[in-house]
């Protein structure tokens, strides 16, 4: 059962342009999310993160969104550049004392058109 | 600082043969972290271990798959017997404590068991 959802396996953006990563997640108890990036034949690298009590975090050109009654993150990245085009995957943590470990989504590639 | 480092980069291998694979953390954190990505699955966290102790191996496949952190600088996740289910990326990463402060991941080792 996948707890951290991500839908869109790929999407594609136009230089300059918003580009939206969304993130759906099923378990109520995970109040800490992040987001890395992946670079092909690299390991993943944190990006951005935000706690259930914030529903917005800012980070230069990134910033994401939380909605925990629709149980959905999103992150907005404007203006987007070709270094952006990448892989992106959304995680999870829940609070579980001394037990933290996140879950991961499948992840998007996206790809930022010149 | 190095980074995260994991040997080998690549394996190839045969059904029913052992597979070991290194990771060396970065110097100074105390938590480290293996993961397996597929196309399917996304990341998905196997073991981790805080101060060289494992404290959550609920991802573990099953028994065939063991991990071990003799010190603060090295650990191993070896598969004994291999099966080709198991071609995959794997990630090392480690933090300064926790998986909520930044994980910092390995190259990979991608594996391919034929």
């Amino acid at each position: 059962d996948q707890q951290v959802k991500q839908n869109s396996p790929s999407l594609s953006v136009q230089e300059g342009r918003i580009s939206i990563l969304n993130c759906d997640y099923t378990n109520s108890m995970f109040d800490y999310f992040l987001w890395y990036k992946k670079y092909p034949a690299e390991g993943p690298t944190f990006l951005i993160s935000i706690s259930s009590i914030k529903d917005k975090n800012e980070d230069g050109r990134f910033t994401v969104f939380l909605n925990k009654s629709a149980k959905h993150l999103s992150l907005h990245i404007v203006p987007s550049q070709p270094g952006d085009s990448a892989v992106y995957f959304c995680a999870a943590d829940a609070s579980n004392f001394g037990n933290e470990k996140l879950t991961f989504g499948t992840g998007t590639r996206l790809t930022i058109i010149p | 600082d190095a980074g995260v480092i994991q040997s080998p980069r690549h394996e190839v291998t045969e059904m029913g043969q052992e597979v070991t694979l290194r990771c060396k953390p970065i110097s100074g954190h105390n938590s480290l972290f293996w993961y397996r990505q597929t196309m399917m699955r996304g990341l998905e966290l196997l073991i981790y271990f805080n101060n060289n102790v494992p404290i959550d191996d609920s991802g573990m496949p099953e028994d065939r798959f063991s991990a071990k952190m003799p010190n603060a600088s090295f650990s191993t996740l070896k598969i004994q017997p291999s099966e080709p289910r198991d071609s995959a990326v794997y990630f090392c990463a480690s933090s300064l404590y926790g998986a909520r402060e930044t994980q910092y991941f390995g190259p990979g080792t991608r594996l391919l068991v034929l």
